[in-house]
This record gives structure tokens, sequence and C-alpha cells, in this order.
């Protein structure tokens, strides 16, 4: 198994441009998340995903939008860049969101810079 | 709202015994749980309380107290490759909820 993959691990952009990050996972998980790391604020939980089909906002929404077509796939797309959203974006899924333990595995991050 | 305090950083000697707290507050709870973060990487589980009490694994353990809103993580016998970042979780369900909210981390330095 690959786990949680993230493409691209790089990505600059300008103010105003659009992009999508990617994630996908071959674990077969239910729950699919994704979060936002900046220096000093911990982790921040953007969207998340119980199913194909089903997404809700998390901490900090604004900007971005998701969509779960498949239980594979939970792309993350950035509308119109803006500075703000310089950060380091990580992806993680969870086998049953109903597991109390609900242990995330997480992807290996993409570093984005908006100039 | 949600929040997790944490403290920022802590640093310790190799072999010593180091306790890293985290309070909440949140408007459900249904577990904590603990996550190291190299620098550069991707964070992993490492503890998850659902109930009152101490959970050990090998050398971490985690301890939780809901009537307090507070837990700990305790690494033991630490050794340089311990240096890391720290965040504790707090699993945020209810309703239409379903979060996992982390909080801002403890940077760990394990000197010599």
């Amino acid at each position: 198994n690959a786990g949680v993959t993230q493409t691209p691990k790089f990505q600059v952009l300008k103010t105003g441009q659009s992009m999508t990050l990617q994630c996908a996972q071959d674990m077969n998980h239910e729950y699919m998340s994704w979060y936002r790391q900046d220096p000093g604020m911990g982790l921040r939980l953007i969207h998340y995903s119980v199913g194909a089909g089903i997404t809700d906002q998390g901490e900090v929404p604004n900007g971005y939008n998701v969509s779960r077509s498949t239980t594979e796939d939970f792309p993350l797309r950035l509308l119109s860049a803006a500075p703000s959203q310089t950060s380091v974006y990580f992806c993680a899924s969870t086998l049953d969101q109903r597991s109390a333990r609900n242990e995330q595995f997480f992807g290996p991050g993409t570093r984005l810079t908006v100039l | 709202g949600q929040s997790l305090e944490q403290p920022s950083e802590v640093t310790a000697v190799e072999g010593a015994i180091v306790q890293i707290n985290c309070t909440y507050q949140t408007s459900g709870f249904y577990g904590l749980s603990w996550y190291q973060q190299h620098d550069g990487g991707a964070p992993t589980f490492l503890s998850y309380n659902g109930l009152d009490g101490l959970e050990e694994t090998g050398r971490f353990s985690s301890f939780l107290s809901r009537s307090d809103s507070y837990g700990y993580l305790l690494l033991q016998e630490l050794q340089m490759k311990d240096s890391a970042s720290y965040f504790c979780a707090v699993r945020d369900y209810g309703g239409a909820t379903n979060k996992l909210i982390f909080g801002t981390g403890t940077l760990l330095a394990v000197q010599p």
C-alpha cells in the first residue's frame, strides 16, 4: 500500500491563481481531511469528508473548496490564491469515522508559496 | 468554540523523563490523541485515550482526566531521536460534527 499520497510536493503560485492539491489513499478509508500548518499555529482543519459525496467545513474553510466523488480521492481547490494561504498542507485519512481511536494517517504534505 | 493548550517548548536531557501537558475545551469530546512530527515530516499517531487513566506504549505513556479536561504525554528514557513536535488532538464528535482538532504543538528538544 502506498498509504496517503499528495501531489505536488512543492508549488509556487501568484496571487489570484487557482490550483488543486491532490490527495489519494489506497487503504479504503472512509474519513479524509485537509489541514494547513503554519509556524506556531499547529494543524488547523480546513475541510473533511466522512465518505464519498459528503463533505463539511473545518476551522478555516474560507478560500478553499473540496469534493469527494470517490472513496480514494479528496482534492483541495484554492479558488483565488492569496499570500495568506502560504502554508504546508497535509491530507489525512482514517479507516472508520465511528472508531473512537480515530488514528489518522497523514500524507507527506504540499509546501505552497503564494507570491 | 474549541481550544487546546500545550506548552510551546520543552527541553530535556537524554535519559530523562519529560511530561507534555494538554488542556482542552470542546463542545463535544470523544477522546484525546497524541501525534509526533519530526521537522519537515508528516505527523504520526502515538497514542489515544478514550477513558480516564494511563495508557502505556513502550517508552511513551498518555494520561487523561475527562473531569479536568486535561491530559499529558509522558516520554521516558529520552533519546535524541525524540526531538520533535508533539501535538495533542481532540475528537469533536456529535450531531453533524466529526472533527479532529489539534493543539498548537510542543517542540521538544532533547540535549546530550
